[in-house]
């Protein structure tokens, strides 16, 4: 059974469009992140939701809205889609919001816009 | 704010060979210190971690020791195999858990 899965795997579009990625956990955990990954292959966090209560916002572009439906489940929505937004994108999740908390990844959505 | 700064790799070394990856952090606070690793088209898997001063995470052979004194989280390895090959992300979780990541540094062994 897969720990942290993501749908899509792969997602090319065109500048302009909406998309979402998708992501669910069955650890049980509470806690849930998206990281993104650039070229360079540098990953900075994006958000975190905890019992579906939103923790974390970084400094993303408000055109990223994630949504928690429940403790399992974090998605990504992106609206007006960017060159610069190729990247992969990595969803995790940890049993708390704590500092000592080992993080789960997924196996990452690889986004590419033309 | 907090920060972690990694040797730039790729490394490249042969089978058997010792592996050090520099690591050192800025923090704020009590972090606790990660290496995760990253190998070709897959996500990141946690390798060892030390959530406290002197604490050393080990596992598959590799280890790392939380240095407070020197802010340093170096990872050792006495040797290496052709599998190890990955990139390997140094990291430092604040009090809400969210990760602040190294660079990453490539890591190939050769036969």
């Amino acid at each position: 059974d897969t720990a942290v899965s993501q749908t899509p795997k792969y997602l090319v579009t065109q500048m302009g469009n909406d998309k979402s990625i998708k992501c669910e956990q069955n650890l049980g955990h509470d806690t849930m992140y998206w990281y993104k990954q650039d070229s360079k292959k540098f990953l900075k966090i994006m958000f975190s939701y905890n019992n579906k209560e939103l923790i974390i916002n970084e400094t993303v572009p408000n055109r990223f809205s994630p949504k928690s439906p429940d403790k399992a489940h974090l998605n990504l929505h992106i609206n007006s889609l960017e060159l610069g937004d190729s990247a992969v994108y990595f969803c995790a999740s940890s049993q708390l919001p704590d500092r000592a908390e080992t993080q789960y990844f997924g196996p990452g959505t690889r986004l590419l816009v033309l | 704010g907090n920060s972690v700064t990694q040797m730039e790799g790729p490394v490249t070394l042969s089978e058997e060979a010792f592996l050090t990856i520099n690591c050192t952090y800025t923090a704020t606070g009590y972090p606790s210190l990660f290496w995760y690793v990253q190998y070709p088209g897959e996500g990141l898997q946690l390798l060892l971690k030390a959530t406290k001063a002197d604490d050393k995470g080990s596992n598959k052979g590799f280890e790392a020791t939380y240095r407070k004194e020197t802010t340093s989280f170096h990872l050792e390895k006495g040797s290496v195999q052709v599998s190890d090959s990955a990139v390997y992300f140094c990291a430092l979780s604040d009090s809400l858990g969210a990760l602040n990541f190294g660079k990453g540094t490539s890591l190939l062994v050769t036969p």
